[in-house]
């Protein structure tokens, strides 16, 4: 599975828009980005995924370039409750049994009031 | 949505005895089960992988005979931390793989050897 870079930490005031990056300039052609989040003490939480067009949810909206190699996860309206680690991961597409999710680093975001 | 849950949420050990912790899928069949362990301050770490039936698949540097994977069935996996050490407390997390291939995560089970 390709390797993703994300920035350890970012801050967010509460009610704007938190963007989130993620670098995966080796991503495979049949691997799709996925975003997890946690939320301290907890499992983490499925958010979004994507192959290449961009796509939106209830919870967030995951932009991803046209050339694959990097993506960001935007939380339009970020509330305290988003503060929580954010982890963008690769795989092998849905339907592949061998996909298996590995977590890099990810970033750590803060919600401030 | 599809739930994992963690059984138990927490708990607290004496070195050297083993500590089963549970992983079921309670509203889905989960042909594969994953298991992590996550250290303060650091990334979940893939430990091995589950498939109901079969023989647990075990990450590199991860002892097979210490972390004793069973999964019995299509809803639950097992984890046994054997002769647990101190070292070995840590956040257990289980996931679960669903029939469309997603995964899902339980709540984690926090370990505490003394």
């Amino acid at each position: 599975d390709a390797k993703t870079t994300q920035p350890p930490s970012m801050d967010c005031a509460e009610g704007r828009a938190a963007n989130l990056p993620c670098n995966h300039s080796t991503i495979s052609g049949n691997e799709y980005v996925y975003w997890y989040r946690q939320i301290h003490s907890q499992g983490p939480q499925y958010i979004i995924h994507g192959l290449k067009n961009n796509e939106t949810n209830e919870m967030a909206s995951l932009i991803i370039t046209e050339d694959r190699k990097s993506s960001t996860l935007i939380l339009p309206h970020a509330t305290l409750r988003d503060t929580a680690v954010y982890y963008c991961i690769v795989r092998v597409a849905p339907g592949n049994q061998g996909g298996k999710l590995i977590f890099g680093q990810g970033t750590e975001l803060s919600v401030k009031p | 949505g599809a739930v994992v849950s963690q059984h138990p949420s927490w708990v607290i050990c004496k070195s050297g005895t083993s500590v089963k912790i549970e992983c079921r899928s309670l509203d889905f069949q989960a042909t594969t089960m994953f298991w992590y362990r996550q250290f303060p301050k650091q990334s979940l770490m893939l430990m091995a992988t589950s498939n109901e039936g079969s023989k647990a698949t075990y990450e590199q540097g991860v002892e097979k005979d210490k972390f004793l994977i069973n999964h019995a069935s299509l809803t639950l996996s097992t984890l046994t931390v054997t002769s647990a050490h101190p070292e070995d407390s840590s956040f257990y997390i289980c996931s679960a793989r669903d029939l469309e291939n997603e995964q899902f995560f339980g709540p984690g089970t926090r370990l505490t050897v003394l």
